[in-house]
């Protein structure tokens, strides 16, 4: 079974300093993964997503990803943090099993961006 | 592109009564998902369809909950009797996949989600 693990529930940065959110996978075969961003009282919106492609993904807002496997890590960084930046994200993987498609979810993590 | 829409936005209610959600996805989405979201948690699945049939319901409570797509379009979620542990943001959300068509690393897109109080 594929599952998630955030690393760090709460991470507070500085504006203009790197964001580093932090997460791995357990997955017995290769993964999809995700990274979503819920702002406060609204749904989850798709920062990016790795499905086997390049490692290196890049997504919106000028935030990237790495998919490493020999980690099992899947981190997410922006170079320099906005205020704007500030809210939960999600990495998720697929769920591979039989019976459905959809996407299991890690804890999040609360993003913080102070001035 | 309208997004995925779901109403109502809040709803406050007593143990023991019902409640009943409803979800309008993305125009031609084939999927459909309802998650539930407790306050400090990411997202669970709760049920998953295709068109109008049930793809995964495993982790529906099923003696309290139950969920339609009749017509493969909207969706409507119910919780009788509710219970205070039902608390939660109800989520919906859609992504393209039809009959034939890649199964995994599709988007899924979702709505602002229902937010539930039980007291």
């Amino acid at each position: 079974a594929q599952s998630v693990t955030q690393l760090g529930s709460h991470v507070s940065v500085s504006e203009g300093a790197l964001v580093l959110l932090r997460c791995n996978y357990s997955s017995s075969v290769p993964p999809y993964l995700f990274w979503y961003v819920q702002y406060p009282n609204q749904g989850l919106q798709l920062l990016l997503k790795y499905t086997s492609a390049a490692t290196l993904v890049k997504g919106i807002n000028g935030f990237e990803a790495e998919f490493k496997k020999s980690e099992t890590s899947f981190h997410l960084t922006k170079p320099s943090a906005h205020m704007s930046d500030a809210a939960e994200y999600f990495c998720a993987v697929s769920d591979l099993s039989q019976a459905g498609t959809a996407l299991i979810f890690g804890k999040g993590t609360t993003l913080s961006v102070s001035s | 592109e309208a997004g995925v829409a779901q109403s109502p936005r809040y709803k406050i209610i007593e143990k023991r009564q019902s409640v009943a959600f409803w979800c309008n996805p993305i125009s031609g989405h084939a999927t459909l998902y309802w998650y539930q979201q407790i306050l400090g948690q990411g997202p669970k699945l709760l049920i998953q369809f295709q068109n109008n049939g049930v793809v995964d319901d495993s982790q529906l409570p099923k003696d309290r909950f139950s969920a339609e797509r009749l017509k493969g379009v909207d969706s409507t979620l119910k919780i009788q009797p509710a219970k205070l542990e039902d608390s939660a943001v109800y989520l919906c959300a859609s992504s393209l996949p039809g009959e034939g068509a890649p199964l995994f690393g599709n988007t899924i897109y979702f709505g602002e989600g229902s937010w539930l109080t039980v007291v």
